[in-house]
């Protein structure tokens, strides 16, 4: 049971408008930032949003991230075949020894 | 530019330890702190702890409490992850990634790996 939660898996069609929730309490997205991370098989994750909804320079404008409570969710427009992938949401946890936790993944499948 | 490269694949025996190099190159080493992360096969991604080069305090999960150690050698601008106790379930592959911690940006370069395989 992962402290933040994901949906395992999400899909849409190119073009479409994808939402991934994140599911968290008081102690760490309730109370701390959240990054989003996307990961391709055998490499590296990338950073996709960071501070709640900030992009790095670099990451397509298609990415937006948002915060309300305890929940957050990464948002990906205009959906393309590239694009698919694992995307992962992170927070620190001032409760649980401060660690930084990861959501436990979606895997996002472009139709 | 800026990167982080690790050291190469291991093998080691249940029992054993090992220690996975991570060298940074084109930014100010100190200014940065560096994460570990670790994805065994078929799971997500594992927070393992973090420390600032400047200084080289540390935080390390709780879950590894005992077992990990990491360190910095601000001379060669590299960290150092070192996981003792080794058990199959310690197969992963195993990220350094840098952060600067106190803006809260994110863990924005990552390595690109060491896969460590734990097996009799």
């Amino acid at each position: 049971q992962s402290v933040l939660t994901q949906p395992p898996s999400a899909s849409g069609t190119p073009g479409q408008r994808v939402n991934i929730s994140c599911s968290g309490s008081s102690s760490n997205i309730g109370f701390n930032i959240v990054s989003w991370y996307q990961k391709f098989p055998g490499t590296a994750p990338k950073l996709l949003i960071y501070a709640d909804n900030h992009r790095p320079s670099g990451v397509p404008d298609r990415f937006s991230g948002s915060k309300s409570g305890t929940s957050a969710s990464l948002v990906i427009s205009g959906l393309q075949s590239e694009d698919e992938a694992e995307y992962y949401c992170a927070a620190w946890d001032d409760s649980l020894n401060g660690d930084l936790f990861f959501g436990g993944g979606t895997k996002l499948t472009v139709l | 530019q800026v990167q982080l490269v690790q050291s190469g694949a291991e093998v080691k025996k249940p029992g054993a330890s090992v220690k996975v190099s991570c060298k940074a190159s084109g930014y100010t080493f100190s200014t940065y702190y560096i994460n570990w992360v670790r994805q065994a096969p078929g799971q997500g991604l594992e927070w393992m702890g973090i420390i600032n080069p400047d200084g080289g305090s540390t935080s390390y999960a709780q879950r590894l409490q005992g077992r990990v150690t990491m360190t910095s050698d601000t001379s060669t601008n590299t960290v150092y992850m070192e996981l003792s106790s080794l058990r199959s379930e310690d197969s992963a592959v195993y990220y350094c990634a840098r952060e600067d911690h106190d803006s809260g940006s994110g863990l924005d370069v990552w390595g690109k790996g060491t896969t460590v395989t734990v097996s009799s």
